[in-house]
């Protein structure tokens, strides 16, 4: 069975500070994605990742960053957070291939005080 | 970023009753996945379709790949309470689309309510 783990369920951060979401997937899946789920709004992208140290834009990357310094691991960074991040953050990966599904994490519900 | 027309927003149902929803879109796509995700988790994959026309069986579910490539249908049959959840549609654009291959556009989901 695939098995994207996100390092945490529940966080909770002030204004300001710099935030780091991390995802480590165990089925060396070269792609690997972040999105965001807010309610009505569905999942929309922020970041995704072909390979090691490459990463491209999403449809809403501002405000966030991204790290893959390794292929398992894609770490999702709000470099300084504000109130409109709060949101439940999806991590994915899947195989390189036209028909490979993504495989999601259980998701970190990030609040922003 | 564009977004998948899914229909209805939301339903409740009772127990034992057929479950129809489906999403829409203005331009073509080469891949249709359908995903459920329960409360607190994350999306889990149901079915993946790959053809148009193709109609794929997953238990009690059925989806298919629309003829014209840009509308796919997912069916439950004799809905059961742990059906519940919020089920997402998402589709993948041909390459000369642009964008990257594998990248997914979403649905906005359809929230299922079964009343036992």
């Amino acid at each position: 069975d695939v098995k994207v783990t996100q390092s945490s369920r529940y966080l909770v951060k002030r204004t300001g500070e710099k935030v780091f979401l991390e995802c480590v997937q165990d089925m060396d899946h070269e792609n690997m994605f972040w999105y965001r789920q807010d309610p009505g709004l569905g999942l929309r992208l922020i970041y995704f990742s072909y390979d090691v140290k490459m990463k491209e834009k999403g449809d809403i990357p501002e405000g966030y960053s991204v790290s893959r310094e390794k292929k398992e691991r894609f770490s999702l960074i709000l470099e300084s957070a504000s109130t409109n991040q709060t949101s439940m953050y999806l991590c994915a990966s899947s195989h390189r291939g036209l028909n490979q599904p993504q495989h999601f994490g259980d998701g970190t519900r990030l609040s922003i005080l | 970023g564009q977004q998948l027309n899914q229909s209805p927003q939301s339903m409740f149902i009772q127990e034992g009753e057929d479950v129809s929803m489906n999403c829409t879109s203005s331009s073509i796509f080469n891949t249709w996945l359908w995903y459920k995700q329960d409360p607190g988790e994350g999306p889990v994959l149901l079915i993946a379709l790959y053809k148009a026309g193709e109609l794929t069986s997953n238990g009690r579910l059925t989806a298919q790949f629309g003829i014209t490539r840009k509308d796919s249908f997912l069916n439950i049959s004799a809905s059961i309470p742990s059906d519940v959840g919020i089920y997402f549609c998402a589709g993948r654009q041909p390459p000369n689309y642009g964008g990257a291959t594998n990248k997914l556009i979403f649905g906005t989901g359809t929230l299922l309510a079964v009343q036992p």
